[in-house]
């Protein structure tokens, strides 16, 4: 089966830069995804990690661990727009994808 | 840039009754999905499609649920009779690339809330 974990809520300060952790436990790995998404609105994608190590994308970065099943998001010089729900999907063997149940994240002034 | 797009992006329906959601993926993509979000809740998968027919399914996708590609542009899920538990956010979803363990984006469309009365 599939299982992921990561915080329900997170708060950090403008211009902060706060770290959003994700543990999956998964049959099969194809990858890691970040998606955004602002209340009532669409998963956005934000990164993706199939191998280990970090992907840097302006002010995100994502941070893949396969052997302890653990992603990271990391997000810079937050602004109050960074406020939303932050969503870590994994790719097991098939191409569906499982999510999490999203940290929502508030960025306050 | 290309874009998943639904409609409506609004339904209402009673108990019982048919509904048909419909997409439109990004035209090059070859891969289609239906994601589903109750309200508060994660989102969950329902199907993929590929080739025509579906290529994998999930629980919640039983004999109520069906989806099709009836031309070269759109991709309809159709419940057949509605359940108040079927009240949810339905995301369509798009991505191209053939070779699984690829970087293979899927992208969403911005979704049809149905609800169910």
């Amino acid at each position: 089966g599939q299982n992921i974990d990561q915080p329900t809520e997170m708060t950090a300060t403008e211009g902060a830069i706060v770290q959003i952790n994700c543990t999956y436990q998964t049959s099969g790995f194809n990858g890691l995804f970040w998606y955004q998404q602002h209340a009532g609105e669409a998963p956005t994608f934000l990164s993706y990690n199939v191998l280990d190590g970090l992907e840097e994308k302006g002010r995100f970065s994502s941070f893949l661990s396969r052997s302890k099943g653990y992603s990271y998001l990391l997000l810079k010089e937050l602004q109050m727009k960074d406020s939303a729900s932050y969503l870590c999907a994994v790719r097991g063997s098939a191409r569906q994808l499982t999510f999490g149940s999203g940290t929502q994240l508030t960025v306050l002034p | 840039e290309p874009e998943v797009t639904q409609t409506p992006s609004h339904q209402v329906t009673q108990m019982g009754q048919e509904v048909i959601l419909r997409c439109v993926p990004i035209s090059n993509h070859l891969y289609f999905y239906w994601y589903r979000q109750i309200l508060g809740q994660k989102v969950e998968f329902l199907v993929s499609f590929y080739n025509n027919e579906i290529s994998e399914k999930s629980e919640i996708f039983d004999d109520q649920f069906s989806v099709e590609r009836p031309d070269g542009s759109n991709f309809t899920l159709k419940i057949r009779s509605t359940k108040l538990e079927d009240s949810a956010m339905y995301f369509c979803a798009s991505s191209s690339n053939r070779r699984a363990g690829s970087k293979e984006t899927q992208y969403f469309g911005p979704g049809t809330r149905l609800l169910v009365l």
